[in-house]
């Protein structure tokens, strides 16, 4: 079965520093990857997507994602964070058979001024 | 554009009650999602259509979920004689096709006292 796992309850990072936030996946096959951002009493915002290619995937608001395939992983990445970032993120892989979403259970990142 | 819209965002039902749940995605979105977020969670998956043929119902948790696309626009998401254990929000999304990123509306959030 496949699934994603993003092993930090919440992650805490001052303004302007880099950011990172841990997903890791389980396949059978090729791993379409994706991240979402969640603000509160909202849904999910798309922020990028892994399909194939480069490893390094840009996304909207400075965001990027590296797909590592040794590591099994596709941790969301920005070089300076905003205290605006802060948010519940969810990592997401695409069940091949059925097209539907498998979420981890979020991260929730706390941008401090 | 506009995006995926839901109604009512807020819904208070009795225990024993049916709710009714709408979903208006994106215009020309060929497949639509419905997920369950309870609190803290990530969404899981309920039920997928593609155009109004509802392809898989597999995370459905009983039979008093029942959900309908009839037009191949709108989604409705029925719950009948609601329980406790439904309060969560419901999250609709569509996407353009089934390999594409899926976009969230605002969700619903319902309530059975």
């Amino acid at each position: 079965a496949q699934s994603v796992a993003q092993p930090e309850d919440q992650v805490n990072v001052a303004e302007g520093n880099p950011l990172t936030v841990k997903c890791t996946y389980s396949v059978s096959g090729n791993p379409y990857l994706f991240w979402y951002v969640q603000y509160p009493n909202r849904g999910l915002q798309f922020l990028l997507k892994y399909i194939t290619g480069d490893n390094l995937v840009k996304g909207s608001y400075g965001f990027e994602a590296e797909f590592n395939k040794s590591q099994t992983s596709f941790h969301l990445k920005k070089p300076s964070a905003l205290v605006s970032d802060s948010a519940l993120y969810f990592c997401a892989v695409r069940d091949e058979g059925t097209d539907k979403l498998i979420f981890g259970t979020g991260t929730r990142l706390q941008v401090f001024p | 554009g506009a995006g995926v819209s839901q109604s009512p965002r807020y819904k208070v039902a009795k225990r024993g009650q049916d709710v009714a749940l709408r979903c208006d995605p994106i215009s020309g979105h060929v497949s639509l999602f419905w997920y369950q977020q309870a609190l803290g969670q990530g969404p899981e998956f309920l039920t997928y259509f593609q155009n109004e043929a509802q392809l898989d119902k597999s995370g459905l948790p009983s039979d008093r979920f029942f959900a309908e696309r009839p037009e191949g626009s709108v989604s409705t998401l029925k719950i009948q004689r609601t329980q406790q254990e439904d309060s969560a929000v419901y999250l609709c999304a569509s996407s353009l096709w089934t390999s594409s990123e899926q976009y969230f509306g605002p969700g619903t959030r319902l309530t059975v006292t």
